[in-house]
């Protein structure tokens, strides 16, 4: 257990819906990424936040937003989904902003299927 | 265009062998590299960091070398046990822009 926890587990949604996926850090950790992984696509960088600011920006589309809050949570806002989007988002945190030195410690995911 | 590529077959080895994965890069110079074991359904779990000016680091029987001439990574297994069996993936970080890219993993199978 990383100490990431990410809600809901497992989400079963419609084309051109929106959704919400959380995340929250391990303890004392400041920074909260996103990523998203698909069979043909692998480990895609989304975005990350460093204490509450976005700190870099990877291949997130437009449609999709995130935010991380005052206590260091973060959710991910996925919408008008499409068919490819569905994949398994997960989340990781680290202590400091990124670098060498900063360990991510993964969540469990959120496996997303849009119909 | 910027790359990182992992063998996509699987690596099917027998027990007590030493397991070799490859990473390797185009068109990046980063500062550092990292490799991750991931199980199916789960998350990434982080393994090793090797620095640029770093040419081999161990852990345990882990151990993973750098060529930034090559532009390549090893990452071996020695004393492979069926328990190793999951996808390893290597990963770097864009040097200075925080952005992480990682390869698409090479399926590792230890057999009995």
């Amino acid at each position: 257990d990383s100490g990431v926890t990410q809600t809901p587990k497992h989400l079963i949604t419609a084309t051109g819906q929106r959704v919400t996926l959380r995340c929250s850090p391990r303890s004392g950790d400041l920074s909260v990424y996103w990523y998203q992984q698909s069979l043909d696509q692998g480990l895609q960088f989304l975005i990350q936040y460093y204490n509450g600011e976005e700190r870099a920006k990877g291949n997130i589309l437009e449609r999709f937003s995130a935010q991380q809050f005052p206590d260091l949570h973060s959710e991910l806002n996925l919408s008008s989904l499409e068919l490819g989007d569905s994949a398994l988002y997960f989340c990781a945190s680290s202590v400091a902003s990124g670098g060498f030195t900063d360990t991510q410690y993964f969540g469990p995911g959120t496996r997303l299927t849009v119909l | 265009s910027q790359k990182i590529e992992q063998n996509s077959e699987a690596l099917n080895i027998q027990e007590g062998k030493t397991a070799t994965l490859t990473c390797n890069y185009t068109n990046y110079s980063p500062a550092y590299l990292q490799w991750y074991r991931q199980d199916p359904g789960r998350g990434p779990v982080f393994l090793l960091l090797i620095r640029e000016n770093e040419k081999e680091k161990r852990k345990e029987r882990l151990k993973v070398t750098f060529d930034t001439t090559l532009k390549q990574s090893l990452f071996h297994i020695t004393a492979s046990q069926p328990a190793d069996s999951a996808t390893y993936l290597c990963a770097l970080e864009t040097s200075g822009t925080y952005k992480y890219i990682f390869g698409t993993g090479t399926r590792l199978k230890v057999l009995a």
